[in-house]
């Protein structure tokens, strides 16, 4: 089992461009969480995702943020027009659907996003 | 929201000595509280976790104890060594589904 898969690792954007963050969850898990973590800072809740639906989006931005997790492929956070206060380590995790009441939730390496 | 709260920011102990690290909650329905190492540019990792049935438990060095009645719970490392420096997250469990973090300890073990 390869563990969640984060890409790029890595990411440099100029101030307007955008951004696009990949997510592919643990084999067999159906839940997938996006957080967002500032330096010297603590993990922010951003989005919940289930196949093919935001079950929980009150962590994001209210705009140029957006967060898919379809039927086939990996989940996506993309940042449009990004500016200097995105740049952040963006962490996906996933669980195998049952909550985090009952489980630990298994983080990928993050995306760190920098913007110019 | 859940506000999570963790004491203090920074622990510095010499090897060999323990380290405890306190976490405060709001949401009196939390029912799980996980405990997560991160090291530097890595990811954060499960290390121990309770659920609100039970008081304490310990894996090895590694223990962490809740007070439902106080909503807090602690992690507490004993024969600290150097690779227990990290920043260690603690977390509840809010809502359906989700977790909330404090802001991370940075524990030192100093050689």
């Amino acid at each position: 089992n390869a563990g969640v898969m984060q890409n790029p690792r890595h990411l440099v954007r100029r101030r307007g461009q955008e951004a696009r963050l990949r997510c592919s969850p643990m084999k067999g898990h159906s839940h997938v969480y996006w957080y967002r973590q500032l330096p010297e800072e603590g993990l922010k809740f951003m989005v919940y995702l289930q196949k093919e639906n935001i079950i929980d989006e009150s962590g994001m931005p209210k705009e140029r943020f957006s967060a898919e997790f379809p039927k086939e492929g990996p989940s996506i956070l993309r940042i449009q027009q990004v500016v200097r206060g995105d740049s952040a380590a963006y962490f996906c995790a996933s669980s195998p659907g049952t909550s985090p009441n009952t489980g630990e939730l298994f983080f990928g390496e993050g995306s760190r996003l920098t913007v110019l | 929201g859940e506000n999570v709260e963790q004491h203090p920011s920074t622990l510095s102990v010499q090897e060999g000595d323990s380290a405890v690290i306190k976490c405060t909650y709001s949401d009196s329905a939390s029912n799980y509280f996980p405990w997560y190492k991160q090291e530097l540019g890595k990811r954060p990792q499960l290390i121990i976790d309770i659920r609100s049935n039970v008081g304490e438990k310990k894996d090895q060095r590694i223990a962490v104890t809740l007070n439902k009645t106080a909503k807090h719970f602690s992690l507490h490392i004993t024969e600290t060594q150097p690779e227990d420096s990290a920043v260690y997250f603690c977390a509840s469990s809010y809502g359906n589904n989700r977790l909330a973090f404090g802001k991370g300890n940075q524990v030192v073990v100093i050689p």
